[in-house]
Parts: structure tokens; C-alpha cells; sequence
């Protein structure tokens, strides 16, 4: 079955310079979430897109941004890197029913290292 | 502000032995998740608890939802070593159709041969 995807799996990126995620949910979800983890950390919710319209925002800084595409591709757009967005962000995709979004399935990650 | 926690955060056991991790959250909320994350991997969804009283099982793991109390619990029997790994519940606030879903810190497991 297919999976949710995640591009690049790896970046590194200098300070101040800017970095692009991608993310194409499982088909026919309806629901798009980034989450940012930094080592030996929790998930910290990011963002989420439902329909491709921004549904909660959580605790994305202002130098990030987000955009889910009419194709449902979602793409965080992170500049002014600086050392401490290093971390792991996932992207996860859901189908929404009646209660609410219903189990999160999670890409691989993008492991982002700022130098 | 919704507020998620998990205890213990690291638990090291014997295999063949039953534990319990829980998951209090601070306010109300209908929807409850359990996710299984592997040392640099990612997260992979165990359960999703929906109402009060839910209880969901599949093999060694059972997970158990009380609303009233906001708590929930991931049992564990007879543990394994392939078992061992960061148990993470997360929790979404009630009825708003938010999406916003808040992570407790992670139970490390670890379970010795």
C-alpha cells in the first residue's frame, strides 16, 4: 500500500539560508500535518492543512510557512535557518471522518542539519 | 492549554514480564493516540482511541481510554525485546475539528533479554 512520501531525506543547509520540504500524503486523504522532532524530543505539531486549506497551527515559527497544492502535496518553506531548526520533520497524512481525523500515518522524515 | 502526560518516560524491563505505561491529559478529549517510534525512525500509529471505555488490542499491546479520568493506558504482557522502543500517546482536544494533535514526552522502553 502506499505510504506517505518525504523529500529530500536529508538536507544540510548553512545558517540563514532557506530549505523546502516536500510531502505527498497517501491518496485520498484529506489531511496533512508537519511535526518538527529534535533529538530526544516529542513531536511539536507544526501545521496542518485540511482540503488544502490551513485547518490549525501550532507552533511553526514565522520564518516558516506551508502550502498544501491542489495535486494535495504539501510543502513547508523554512528560511533564516538558524542551528536550532535542526531536527527531524515528518509529515503525516490522514483521512478525516465524522469525529475527526482518524489515524495519522507518518512519512519517513527529512532530517534537516543547519550548520 | 491542552497538557499530555506520560510516565514513566523510561522503563527498562525483563521480557516475559507485564507493565503498564499511562497517559493523563489535561482536558477533554474524545480522541487518543498511541505510536510506536524506533531509534531514527519514524512514527508508526498503534491505536486510536475514540470513546470512553475503548479498549483495543493487538498482539502483546493493549490500550485503554477513560474520558472521565483522562487517562490512558498501554499495557504491555509478557514483554519481548522487539518491544523495545519510544511509546508516544498524543491527544486532540475535544469536538473543535482542530487538527492540532499534542504529543506527550515518550515512554522509552527498554527490555532485556
Amino acid at each position: 500500500a502506499a505510504g506517505v512520501i518525504q523529500s529530500p531525506r536529508h538536507l544540510i543547509k548553512e545558517k540563514r539560508e532557506t530549505a523546502t520540504l516536500k510531502c505527498y500524503p497517501i491518496p485520498r486523504h484529506d489531511t496533512v500535518y508537519w511535526y518538527q522532532q529534535g533529538p530526544g524530543q516529542d513531536p511539536q505539531f507544526l501545521i496542518s492543512f485540511y482540503e488544502k486549506m490551513q485547518s490549525d497551527k501550532g507552533s511553526i515559527p514565522d520564518r516558516f510557512s506551508a502550502q498544501q497544492f491542489s495535486d494535495y502535496h504539501s510543502e513547508l518553506n523554512m528560511s533564516s535557518l538558524e542551528l536550532g531548526d535542526s531536527a527531524l520533520y515528518f509529515c503525516a497524512s490522514s483521512l478525516s471522518g465524522d469525529r475527526g481525523p482518524d489515524t495519522q500515518y507518518f512519512g519517513p522524515g527529512t532530517r534537516l542539519t543547519v550548520l | 492549554e491542552l497538557k499530555v502526560e506520560q510516565n514513566p518516560l523510561f522503563l527498562s524491563m525483563q521480557e516475559g514480564k507485564n507493565y503498564t505505561i499511562y497517559c493523563n491529559y489535561s482536558t477533554t478529549s474524545d480522541r487518543l493516540y498511541w505510536y510506536r517510534q524506533d531509534p531514527g525512525k519514524s512514527l508508526e500509529s498503534l491505536f486510536v482511541l475514540l470513546s470512553n471505555g475503548a479498549v483495543k488490542q493487538e498482539g502483546r499491546l493493549m490500550a485503554s481510554l477513560d474520558t472521565k479520568a483522562r487517562l490512558s493506558t498501554l499495557h504491555i504482557t509478557a514483554a519481548v525485546h522487539d518491544l523495545s522502543a519510544t511509546y508516544f500517546c498524543a491527544v486532540a482536544p475535544l469536538l473543535n475539528r482542530d487538527d492540532k494533535i499534542i504529543f506527550g514526552k515518550g515512554t522509552r522502553l527498554h527490555i532485556l533479554p
